[in-house]
């Protein structure tokens, strides 16, 4: 079993539907970082956070330490939101360990 | 304001070629540096970070090495790539480990 698991790995919506991508853990971390990758390779992050709820424009980023598991929120979706969104939680250190990705498509 | 730097942005090499990859940062200094890969279909690994001049931590071991001559420079090298090499390359930086890593823009390499 992966220490990080996302869910769904593949998402489409409509443009303007709410979007939830879910990411479980399995061990104690000091951050969890919710990241975008673009189609052509490029990763921005979008938070970092390590309690309660952090909120970007449309993007809204949720953690439950005891339940070891966060969320990220996308409102009233649009084509450009389409990329993948990968979760990472930071243990020890400096080390950031992956999930697999959400592909996440958003229809016009 | 800081930015980082990665080239080449696409590479196609043999099989048993050697590689260098180079990463910079500007606009700061000491960064904590970081290299991933990515191969197809897969998700992002880390393979090494520094923390400072000549100081490298590797944690998947592999025909890959990584050396930061330079404050603000990472480099990865390979001496003969493999087939499984392929895949693509990010460098990352924070100024501290505690704070969000940036990616750089990626390297794309394809080992034939």
């Amino acid at each position: 079993k992966n220490e990080v698991e996302q869910s769904p790995q593949n998402l489409t919506a409509q443009e303007g539907e709410f979007i939830t991508i879910n990411c479980s853990y399995s061990v104690g971390i000091s951050a969890l970082h919710w990241l975008q990758q673009h189609p052509g390779g490029g990763i921005v992050s979008l938070f970092m956070l390590s309690s309660g709820k952090k909120k970007h424009g449309r993007l809204i980023a949720t953690i439950n330490i005891q339940e070891k598991h966060s969320s990220l929120h996308i409102t009233a979706s649009h084509p450009r939101d389409s990329a993948v969104y990968i979760c990472a939680v930071k243990a020890a250190g400096n080390k950031l360990t992956f999930g697999g990705g959400t592909r996440v498509l958003v229809k016009p | 304001s800081q930015t980082i730097h990665q080239w080449p942005a696409t590479l196609v090499q043999p099989v048993g070629s050697p590689l260098s990859l180079e990463c910079t940062v500007e606009g700061t200094s000491n960064p904590n540096l970081y290299w991933y890969r990515q191969a197809a279909g897969r998700g992002l690994q880390l393979l090494f970070y520094s923390v400072g001049i000549g100081q490298i931590s590797s944690e998947v071991p592999q025909n890959l090495s990584a050396s930061r001559p330079q404050d603000r420079q990472f480099i990865l090298s390979s001496k003969k790539l493999l087939l499984s090499d392929s895949g693509f390359y990010l460098c990352a930086w924070n100024p501290d480990w505690r704070e969000t890593q940036y990616f750089g823009p990626g390297t794309r390499l394809l080992v034939l």
